[in-house]
């Protein structure tokens, strides 16, 4: 069974700092990641897919690369509405990175 | 316009079996490349995804619930069913059911139901 690995858990940032998040897979997954962003009480939005592409209407701050066990979310230049919880998926979703203000 | 509602009960009793309904509109499970599946999060905890059912019946499940999950799907009526068995207080959760969709090898999920809470409490 596959495993995804979030790091970190928690991440304190600023307003236009640039953010990285960190998805490993316990084996190969060639490029089938997904990225989703979730904020309390509401249900999961999708980010990002296929690893890097970008779903419809996502800005273009957030970006997504890797392949096979090593994937990142970045976004570039950190926005209040980007506070939130991080999740990547494979089918089985990662532990999740909690955004928060520094 | 893609929507999905989740529907069931709000509480039940250890041991019990949960069933949940999808029902959902803007799109056909006929169509290829299409799925629903379930995911569910406890209070404060991660998301976990529990099953899938694609457009051709086939059907995924959490390794670590497999024996417990049961998904099926009704394409007339545009709804999809998930049964769990034996459930437990630990499967309290908020369950959401989302709108799949196959890339290549792999499946996203692009549209979610607002979620249901399900309580399991004697």
């Amino acid at each position: 069974d596959i495993q995804l690995t979030q790091s970190p858990s928690f991440l304190s940032a600023s307003v236009g700092d640039r953010v990285t998040i960190t998805c490993r897979a316990s084996q190969g997954i060639s490029s089938y990641l997904a990225w989703y962003q979730q904020k309390p009480g509401k249900a999961p939005k999708l980010l990002i897919y296929a690893a890097s592409t970008l779903q419809s209407g996502v800005p273009s701050r957030f970006s997504g690369s890797g392949s096979g066990t090593e994937f990142t979310l970045t976004i570039s230049s950190l926005q209040p509405e980007d506070f939130a919880t991080y999740y990547c998926q494979q089918l089985l979703f990662g532990g999740g990175t909690k955004v928060e203000i520094k | 316009q893609i929507t999905l509602k989740e529907s069931g009960p709000t509480l039940v009793k250890p041991t019990q079996t949960l069933t949940l309904t999808c029902t959902f509109s803007g799109f056909s499970l006929s169509t290829s490349g299409v799925g629903v599946g379930w995911i569910r999060q406890p209070p404060g905890k991660a998301l976990e995804w529990l099953a899938l059912i694609y457009w051709n019946d086939d059907k995924r499940y959490s390794p670590s619930l497999k024996s417990r999950l049961t998904i099926t799907k009704d394409t007339s009526k545009n709804q999809v069913v998930l049964t769990m068995t034996n459930m437990d207080p630990v499967d309290t959760a908020t369950y959401y059911c989302a709108h799949g969709v196959v890339v290549v090898a792999a499946t996203h999920f692009d549209y979610w139901g607002q979620g249901t809470l399900v309580t399991v409490s004697s």
